[in-house]
């Protein structure tokens, strides 16, 4: 089976910086994929790591540690329009099939 | 491009009616995915297919939930009969191999099952 696991509620100040945790245990692991959601919308793809490091995109950021089955989004310079849910995905195959987390909802305050 | 488009938006219909939902991929991709997603559960996988073949189905709930794609730029997701807990918004995405780790989703699809 495969689990992923990240919190469920992070609250953070505009302008600052949040860090959302993801740790997986999958039974193949090919990358992890990160994704936002806005109330009411449709997931949008954020970020992908296959190899460990760091991936920067803009005031995004993701992380993956394979050794350490981890992985992170960093989110700089928080907006309100920030406020949303984040979710990691699993790719555990060479098939294309993703995943996901529980999700983490976001609430950035003034 | 129009991106993934779902139809209809939303759907409210009574137990033990047949419901179809509607999903057109963006044009060259050519996997596609739908997905269910609660509050209970999260974001659930429930099909997924490959050149218009279903690759793996071992997401779909029960023998009420059936998934067909005829061709590249159309799939239905269909169930019969509908039940309350099959309430829940459904949101189909597609990809192709030029970029397998970006996955596109549709707006979804709201069904409630009185």
């Amino acid at each position: 089976g495969q689990s992923l696991e990240q919190p469920s509620e992070v609250t953070a100040v505009e302008g600052a910086i949040v860090q959302i945790n993801c740790t997986y245990q999958t039974s193949g692991f090919y990358g992890l994929s990160w994704y936002q959601q806005h109330d009411g919308g449709a997931p949008t793809f954020l970020s992908y790591n296959a190899l460990d490091g760091l991936e920067e995109t803009g005031r995004f950021s993701s992380f993956l540690s394979r050794s350490d089955s981890y992985g992170y989004l960093l989110l700089q310079e928080l907006q309100m329009k920030d406020s949303a849910s984040y979710f990691c995905a699993v790719r555990e195959n060479s098939g294309y099939a993703l995943n996901f987390g529980k999700g983490t909802s976001l609430l950035v305050t003034p | 491009d129009a991106g993934v488009i779902q139809s209809p938006r939303h759907e409210v219909t009574e137990m033990g009616q047949e419901v179809t939902l509607r999903c057109k991929p963006i044009s060259g991709h050519n996997s596609l995915f739908w997905y269910r997603q609660t509050m209970m559960r999260g974001l659930e996988l429930l099909i997924y297919f490959n050149n218009n073949v279903p690759i793996d189905d071992s997401g779909m709930p029960e023998d009420r939930f059936s998934a067909k794609m005829p061709n590249a730029s159309f799939s239905t997701l269909k169930i019969q009969p509908s039940e309350p807990r099959d309430s829940a918004v459904y949101f189909c995405a597609s990809t192709n191999l030029l970029s397998t780790d970006t996955q596109y989703f549709g707006p979804g699809t709201r069904l409630t099952v009185l």
